[in-house]
């Protein structure tokens, strides 16, 4: 069973383009957390998705990010425009209905210049 | 909200001795999970140890084990005979119970720990 995989592992953008994350739980796993990392910083929560549906947004900021989990393919975090501000690593958890803990990616990188 | 509060930023030990890291939370709820998360050098975020709210003894995992205090809202990790693997982040993490399946964690800042040969 392989675990919760994140690509790219490393993502370059220039100020205003956009940046596409994306992650496949693991198997067997229909809730996905987003998290955000800042450097020397932990790892903060941005949202929470269950397939085709948004449970819990409150950690994300209001304009030019967004994500979904459709009901086939990996969830993907949107950030349009970025900014320099938004260079940090972004982790993905996923766990089964009722699961006791979540599980991690490796995390995306992403430096925007 | 709950909150989760690491307040030492570094921390060293010699191998092979014993290190503590420390970790508050401020929580009004009765139930909850408690976590503590280690973070090597590759990012991944490697689960070390959980702790129930519920339950009154502290969990064991090998080498690591937590000295849970409810009432103060305390929840330290003890490393003992510490190896150079050992060497990472760690991050404090607070999960409330209430939403069945929610894995929704805060965490703290982290504290870097150091081994030294």
């Amino acid at each position: 069973n392989a675990g919760v995989m994140q690509n790219p592992r490393h993502l370059v953008r220039r100020r205003g383009q956009e940046a596409r994350l994306r992650c496949s739980p693991m198997k067997g796993h229909s809730h996905v957390y987003w998290y955000r990392q800042l450097p020397e910083e932990g790892l903060k929560f941005m949202v929470y998705l269950q397939k085709e549906n948004i449970i819990d947004e409150s950690g994300m900021p209001k304009e030019r990010f967004s994500a979904e989990f459709p009901k086939e393919g990996p969830s993907i975090l949107r950030i349009q425009q970025v900014v320099r501000g938004d260079s940090a690593a972004y982790f993905c958890a996923s766990s089964p209905p009722g699961g006791a803990e979540a599980f991690f990616g490796q995390g995306t990188r992403l430096t925007v210049v | 909200a709950q909150t989760v509060t690491q307040s030492q930023p570094e921390m060293s030990v010699q191998e092979a001795e014993t290190v503590t890291l420390s970790c508050t939370y401020d929580t009004s709820e009765s139930d909850y999970y408690l976590f503590w998360y280690k973070q090597p050098p590759s990012r991944q975020m490697i689960l070390v140890i959980r702790q129930e709210a519920y339950k009154q003894q502290n969990a064991t995992e090998n080498r690591f084990s937590v000295n849970f205090q409810k009432a103060a809202k305390s929840f330290s990790l003890k490393i003992s005979d510490s190896q150079l693997g050992d060497a990472a982040m760690y991050f404090c993490a607070y999960r409330t119970s209430i939403i069945q399946g929610a894995q929704k964690l805060v965490f703290g800042q982290g504290t870097r720990l150091t081994i030294n040969p």
